[in-house]
């Protein structure tokens, strides 16, 4: 069965709207958990780390007020796109690392702002 | 719904043999392939991807990876592999159009000195 739970997996929403993504680790604790974004045509890029019990660490470029990360427990984060515009649609997803070796991906949501 | 198999979930190997990783897809239009990597410790980096054209398309590191449309496959190659190759590796599909992004379960592969 799944081991990570992402959820919605599709979304449609209005310009100027907030969006909240959430990830769940369902088999086991993360105290760290990557949130990615795809545009069409283009590869995965990581947006930020998810640190429970402390801020994120957003990768470059990547504006930490419109991309809002709260890891508030061992077993879930959430991605919240404030505002949501045109520009943000694109597919996002999270992945939460095992240890060093293992990582495990969500489903992903598919985000179309309108 | 479009799945992704990877066929190897361990593969240990000397430095200096040849690599490849198996990668079967399951979508019946068109699709975006690609490998990422995964270092210790480290988060995802792509290796390579292909989109349309020639379907023998070399990533970094020299890795290599070929599409082969009826098959349904996107092998992943290298062939010299080194110590410092010991990482998982993902391969991913997406479907044409506004369809996810679908991730394989990893291969990890160590390679002994």
């Amino acid at each position: 069965g799944a081991v990570v739970s992402q959820h919605p997996s599709r979304v449609i929403c209005k310009s100027g709207t907030s969006v909240k993504i959430e990830c769940r680790s369902l088999d086991f604790q993360a105290t760290t958990m990557f949130w990615y974004r795809q545009f069409p045509k283009q590869s995965l890029m990581l947006m930020a780390t998810s640190n429970e019990g402390s801020k994120a660490t957003y990768e470059q470029g990547v504006e930490k007020d419109k991309f809002l990360i709260n890891h508030a427990s061992l077993t879930l984060s959430t991605l919240t796109v404030t505002s949501a515009h045109p520009e943000d649609s694109s597919f996002y997803i999270c992945s939460v690392p095992e240890g060093d070796e293992k990582l495990f991906f969500g489903s992903g949501t598919q985000l179309s702002v309108l | 719904a479009q799945s992704v198999s990877q066929h190897n979930h361990h593969v240990i190997l000397s430095e200096a043999a040849s690599l490849e990783l198996g990668c079967n897809y399951s979508y019946g239009g068109t699709v975006n392939l690609f490998w990422y990597v995964q270092y210790p410790g480290q988060h995802l980096q792509l290796l390579l991807k292909y989109f349309s054209g020639d379907p023998l398309v070399k990533g970094i590191k020299g890795f290599e990876a070929e599409f082969i449309k009826s098959k349904f496959s996107f092998n992943l190659r290298k062939p010299s592999v080194q110590w410092s190759d010991t990482a998982e590796y993902f391969c991913a599909v997406r479907g044409g159009g506004a369809d996810g992004l679908t991730f394989g379960k990893g291969t990890h592969l160590i390679i002994q000195p």
